[in-house]
């Protein structure tokens, strides 16, 4: 099984730090995404990586930067946190496929919800 | 931007029941998926059908796709209580390097 694994399922920060929140993947995938979830809203795609050291902004890349040096870790880091950043996190995974077939899924991780004070 | 709108925003049924969710999208796509979320924790992926494919079932699901009105459903059958989530589309167009566009969310709370 894909097993996708975030650094933390809770997390306290205050405002003006930097936050590091680490995902990665056993699964040998190419394509890493970076969610955040808000009541009402859905998920928003923050940033995604399609390969290593590639990166492509998604639709709110605002206050957010990412890494990825190795082709299983995929971090988000919130260079100085505020506390319209406070949210779920989620992380997930995909193999390069394109087939239209069951490779074509997301594999999340179980989230990291964060909160700025 | 969300591509996705699920209708409705939230469903509640009894056990036995089945509950059908709507989405809707925008633009054309290769593929739309559905999840399912369990209260605080990650997505889980449920079915998938292809812009080619008018329906598919897996096991209580049972997906349709009309691509002329840019819509598609899920329908669960017999829900049960463990059916309790909250329920996303997500489309996938061409050429976007595997990112998917999600709705908002369809609550279906099954009431024993």
């Amino acid at each position: 099984d894909v097993k996708v694994t975030q650094s933390s399922r809770y997390l306290v920060k205050r405002t003006g730090e930097k936050v590091f929140l680490e995902c990665v993947q056993d699964m040998d995938h190419e394509n890493m995404f970076w969610y955040r979830q808000d009541p009402g809203l859905g998920l928003r795609l923050i940033y995604f990586s399609y390969d290593v050291k590639m990166k492509e902004k998604g639709d709110i890349p605002e206050g957010y930067s990412v890494s990825r040096e190795k082709k299983e870790r995929f971090s988000l880091i919130l260079e100085s946190a505020s506390t319209n950043q406070t949210s779920m996190y989620l992380c997930a995974s995909r193999p390069t496929s394109g087939s239209g077939g069951a490779t074509d899924t997301q594999y999340f991780g179980p989230g990291t919800r964060l909160t700025v004070l | 931007s969300q591509q996705g709108e699920e209708d409705p925003q939230a469903l509640s049924i009894q056990e036995g029941e089945n509950a059908t969710m709507n989405c809707s999208y925008k633009t054309s796509i290769n593929n739309l998926q559905w999840y399912r979320q369990n209260s605080g924790r990650g997505l889980v992926h449920l079915i998938l059908i292809r812009s080619n494919e008018r329906e598919k079932h897996s096991g209580r699901l049972r997906v349709t796709l009309d691509t002329s009105k840019k819509s598609s459903s899920l329908l669960i059958t017999a829900s049960r209580a463990a059916d309790t989530a909250s329920y996303f589309c997500a489309s996938e167009r061409g050429s976007t390097l595997g990112r998917l566009y999600f709705g908002r969310g369809t609550q279906l709370t099954v009431w024993p």
